[in-house]
């Protein structure tokens, strides 16, 4: 089975600038994730779909932040525009949300390292 | 937001060692506890998720334990070898979707 698939791997950018992540969640995963792990914390929610719906997004700098999942399938994270504080990995995550869900496993891709110069 | 807490932050083990550490979390309104294992440049792993108080779950040489009634988990590694080199997250699910609050991790060294 194949696992959660993120590119680019890396990204360097001025402030200022645009960027877009992209995400690829396990065929059938009905529930996606956006997180974003500053360096000396833990991941932190930024939004979670169910299907192509948005569950969670109360993390989500909205001013300069995006995220969209068309067809309820793969997943775009967009900052526009980027921010020194942005430097960080972005974490992309699927789950299968079957009933039990607060139990659901999630499954992370490699994640995105942003560096926000 | 709900803190979740590990504890130490990082530590150094030496191989064959045993070593466990903490995950404090509210004990109120739980839902489950998740274990991750990340290994520089490479996704985070699960290892075991955690509902009932008194759960014991174990994979290989890496168990855990729950306590629900007074917030806290542990994560033990047994006969610690250096692949067990990663940093080690818990994460509490705050509500019934399953949204995680995630700890700072522990960063655990093995060396020879």
């Amino acid at each position: 089975e194949a696992g959660v698939a993120q590119s680019p791997r890396y990204k360097i950018i001025e402030k200022r600038q645009s960027v877009a992540f992209w995400c690829n969640p396990i065929s059938g995963h009905a529930t996606l994730y956006w997180y974003q792990q500053i360096l000396g914390q833990g991941p932190k929610l930024l939004i979670q779909f169910q299907n192509n719906g948005v569950v969670d997004d109360s993390q989500l700098p909205k001013d300069r932040f995006s995220a969209e999942r068309l067809k309820g399938v793969d997943s775009t994270l967009k900052i526009q525009p980027a921010k020194l504080e942005d430097s960080a990995v972005y974490l992309c995550a699927s789950s299968w949300r079957g009933l039990a869900g607060v139990a659901d496993t999630q499954y992370f891709g490699p994640g995105t390292r942003l560096t926000v110069l | 937001i709900l803190n979740v807490e590990q504890s130490p932050q990082s530590l150094h083990v030496q191989e064959g060692d045993s070593t466990n550490f903490t995950c404090s979390f509210p004990s109120s309104n739980f839902y489950a506890l998740h274990w991750y294992r990340w290994e520089t440049a490479k996704s985070p792993e699960a290892l075991f998720v955690m509902t009932l108080n008194g759960d014991e779950k174990k994979k290989g040489r890496i168990s855990a334990t729950l306590n629900t009634k007074e917030g806290y988990s542990y994560l033990y590694i047994k006969g610690s070898q250096p692949e067990d080199s990663a940093t080690y997250l818990c994460a509490f699910a705050t509500d019934s979707w399953g949204k995680l609050q995630f700890g700072a991790g522990t960063q655990v060294v093995v060396t020879p």
